[in-house]
């Protein structure tokens, strides 16, 4: 079984400052490893995903993550935050299925980044 | 193109009743899976349906059930009602079946069981 282990439930930082948000997996198998995010009144949205090859994996918008396998983490960084990054951040984690599919992701708890002015 | 819709977007009843919720997935997906949100047990998967047949299942009783139409579009089923049911229900789309696939949320249908 996979689980997902997110250390904070709550980062408070001030806007500009750099952030890290923890994530910690279990499997006994290869993994495939997500961020997604979900911003007030909004759905879930993919930030980045690990799938193989380099380690550290960019989004779009300035955040960054690093696959470690030996501490099997998946941290998510940003050097500078700003006041639109106030969000839930989900750190996910699915495998491949014994048919070839994909088992269902198994998500953290989640952790709320909030922005202060 | 269109994002995941599903229908209804608020729903309440009662103990004992049963429900079903629907998933348009984003055209030309066709994998489509189902998530239950709540503020204790957080994001957890249903169950993950691929050209119709139900591929994965997560850990919840039998009382929930799904099933998926030839136009990719799914439906789950929850009968005999618990208040613990109350929850955030997400469908999830993706082009394919592989892990490595992105999923595409919905809004979510916010289900209030009194």
């Amino acid at each position: 079984a996979q689980s997902v282990t997110q250390l904070d439930s709550q980062v408070p930082v001030f806007e500009e400052a750099p952030v890290e948000l923890r994530c910690n997996y279990s499997s006994s198998v290869s993994v495939y490893l997500f961020w997604y995010v979900q911003y007030p009144n909004q759905g879930l949205q993919l930030l980045l995903k690990y799938l193989s090859g380099s380690t550290l994996v960019e989004s779009i918008n300035g955040f960054e993550a690093e696959f470690n396998k030996s501490q099997t983490s998946f941290h998510l960084r940003k050097p500078s935050v700003h006041i639109s990054d106030t969000a839930e951040y989900f750190c996910a984690v699915t495998s491949r299925g014994p048919g070839g599919g994909a088992d269902g992701l198994t998500f953290g708890k989640g952790t709320h980044l909030i922005i202060q002015p | 193109k269109a994002g995941v819709t599903q229908t209804p977007r608020y729903l309440i009843k009662t103990r004992g009743q049963q429900v079903t919720l629907s998933c348009s997935p984003i055209s030309g997906h066709r994998s489509v899976s189902w998530y239950q949100q709540t503020p204790g047990q957080g994001l957890q998967f249903l169950f993950e349906y691929f050209s119709e047949t139900q591929r994965n299942k997560g850990n919840f009783p039998g009382r929930f059930s799904g099933r998926q139409f030839s136009n990719s579009r799914s439906e789950m089923n929850v009968s005999t009602l618990e208040l613990g049911d109350s929850a955030l229900y997400l469908c999830a789309s993706s082009p394919g079946q592989g892990p490595g696939e992105t999923q595409y949320f919905g809004p979510g249908t916010r289900l209030l069981v009194l």
